[in-house]
């Protein structure tokens, strides 16, 4: 069974820092992934895609990447903003016909 | 551009009575999947639509159930509620639902008394 760890849970930074947050499938077999933010009681937002036949997305100051052998993706935050306080979300699917798997996301503070 | 479009926003239902959310995607899009969100389980696939077929289905029970009409609007019904359908549940659309963003709606918060 698929399973989605994301790594850490919870991170509170102070403005400016850069940091990095992971996302790690059980099973390595990724067709592709998206990464999500969810502010409190709203729907998720999606921030980037990395589709089948890309490693990587870049928007703005965030950029993520995706390693398939080993099921593993991360996303980079440049020049954090309290704007940034959210919890992000990976998802992803095995493939191309298979259903989409949220992690359970970081909770993200960025202190002014 | 119109957004997904979620209603009702919030409901409160109790047990053992039926219930019925609705989507609206965005124009274009043709998939339309479902997920039950909640702080114990976080989020969890129910099912997807692509013109009016259901493509994928999650491990839920027969209780959960969906439709999508031509014009790819879809709804989601829950019967004989219970306790633990509360949550929070989201309907996302896509141009394919392949390898194309996910784009969400802000949800209908269910409370089950």
């Amino acid at each position: 069974k698929q399973e989605v760890t994301q790594i850490p849970a919870a991170l509170s930074v102070p403005e400016g820092e850069n940091l990095v947050l992971n996302c790690s499938f059980t099973d390595s077999a990724i067709y592709n992934l998206q990464w999500f933010r969810q502010d409190p009681g709203k729907g998720l937002t999606s921030l980037l895609l990395i589709q089948s036949s890309q490693r990587e997305q870049t928007s703005g100051r965030l950029n993520a990447s995706l390693d398939k052998s080993s099921g593993r993706s991360t996303l980079y935050i440049a020049a954090s903003q309290p704007g940034d306080s959210a919890t992000y979300l990976c998802a992803g699917a095995k493939t191309s016909y298979d259903k989409v798997i949220f992690g359970p996301g970081t909770s993200l503070s960025v202190i002014p | 551009k119109a957004g997904v479009t979620q209603t009702p926003r919030y409901l409160i239902k109790t047990r053992g009575q039926q219930v019925t959310l609705s989507c609206s995607p965005i124009s274009g899009h043709r998939s339309v999947s479902w997920y039950q969100q909640t702080p114990g389980q976080g989020l969890q696939f129910l099912f997807e639509y692509f013109s009016e077929t259901q493509r994928n289905k999650g491990n839920f029970p027969g209780r959960f159930s969906g439709r999508q009409f031509s014009n790819s609007r879809s709804e989601m019904n829950v019967s004989t509620l219970e306790l633990g359908d509360s949550a929070l549940y989201l309907c996302a659309s896509s141009f394919t639902g392949y390898n194309s963003p996910l784009h969400f709606g802000n949800g209908t918060r269910l409370t089950v008394t």
